[in-house]
Formats: C-alpha cells, structure tokens, sequence
C-alpha cells in the first residue's frame, strides 16, 4: 500500500475558528480520498469524500479542497465547535474501492 | 437500521494463544474489510470480503485470517498471537464492493500479554 502523509498531528483552535488539515498522497491511482471522523471509543464515520474531478466538495460546515496536481487534499472546517473534537483521518483508495490507505490522523481540539 | 455489530468488545489474551473476533454487518450490506488500529501504526487494512470470497488482503503475516459467511457476517482469527497484536480491531461494511464508503463498528479491543 502506497503512503498518505497528514498533518498535523495535533491542532488546538478557539471555538469559531478554522481547522485545516492536509494529507499528501504518492500513488496517482488514488482517485477516492474521503475523510473519517472518530471520536473517543467509536469506530471511524465517514464525513466526506471527493473524487478527483473535482477541485471542492462542501457540505455544510466541511470542506475538501483538492489539488491533483500536487496529489494534496485537504479539510477545512468552518466555525469549529466544541463538539467536533475528534481525531480526523484522511484515506485514500483506488477506483474507489474499500481498500482504503489511511493517513496517520489528526487530533483535534476545539477549545470553548 | 442497526450498525456495524463486533463482539467481543474487549478481550486479553496471552502470548501464543488464538482468538476470533466476529463481525455482523450492516443488513443488506455484502462487503466487509477489517482493519488493525495502533497508536504506533494507525489504521491499517487487514482484508476485505465479499460474497465470501476474499477479494483484497494486506500486507500482514499469515497468522491474520479471515472468513465471510453465506449470511455476510465474518470472523477473523489471529492465531499464535505476539505482543505486538494488541490493537483495536475494526470491522466496517459496505453496500458494495467499489463505493469507499465504509461503515465502521466501535471494534474489538485485544490485549496480548
């Protein structure tokens, strides 16, 4: 399996704020990258995903931005609250398949 | 629709034991991939079932095995099992083969002692 790099590791933001999270992939046959969320004693929920024809996928306070060229996708949530901290994975597979390369997750506080 | 269903939730097993941990997927839901969670190594795919074939398998020894059952529950075994094995266990299931859109359980915990 061909490596995903994410970063950070760990992110602190004030309640109202902005999360980024980047995840950078090496294998071009990706073309599946969703995003898990997965709180404390749960399994990882899918939160949102993109191909890659396209450069942004939003819904609702969740972003993917995706650079092909650069073979980097990131998530960007808007208007943190508290009750989005979790740990945030990005994956990527190939023809979307459920073989999925996860990166090594991101750790997420939302400070009130 | 009820979830993803892993039993046991949590087990502790000693060094050079075996153990299977069970997996009921979502109803109607045909496919099932199990992953090795750790702090260390995150989370990796162990293998994926489907119709009770195995139709992707990662990069683990062969004590890592695996079964789909005609009804799509599956089982995996660990066996001779090595310190290194504890981990959280994670079933997901799938409505087909090629969507990516995984439904995880809450997992099975094993310690190795």
């Amino acid at each position: 399996q061909q490596q995903v790099k994410q970063s950070p590791q760990s992110l602190i933001v004030q309640k109202g704020g902005i999360s980024i999270i980047n995840c950078a992939y090496e294998n071009t046959a990706f073309d599946y990258f969703p995003w898990y969320q997965q709180f404390p004693g749960k399994g990882p929920a899918l939160l949102i995903a993109i191909r890659p024809d396209v450069s942004e996928k939003k819904e609702g306070r969740f972003t993917i931005s995706f650079n092909k060229s650069a073979k980097q996708f990131s998530l960007h949530i808007m208007d943190s609250q508290p009750g989005d901290s979790a740990t945030y994975f990005c994956a990527a597979s190939m023809r979307a398949g459920n073989m999925l390369t996860f990166g090594g997750g991101t750790r997420l506080m939302v400070k009130p | 629709k009820a979830g993803v269903t892993q039993t046991p939730r949590y087990l502790i097993k000693t060094r050079g034991q075996q153990v299977t941990l069970s997996c009921s997927p979502i109803s109607g839901h045909r496919s099932v991939s199990w992953y090795q969670q750790t702090p260390g190594q995150g989370l990796q795919f162990l293998f994926e079932y489907f119709s009770e074939t195995q139709r992707n398998k990662g990069n683990f020894p062969g004590r890592f095995s695996g079964r789909q059952f005609s009804n799509s529950r599956s089982e995996m075994n660990v066996s001779t099992l090595e310190l290194g094995d504890s981990a959280l266990y994670l079933c997901a299931s799938s409505s087909r083969v090629n969507t990516g859109e995984l439904f995880f359980g809450e997992g099975s915990r094993l310690t190795v002692l």
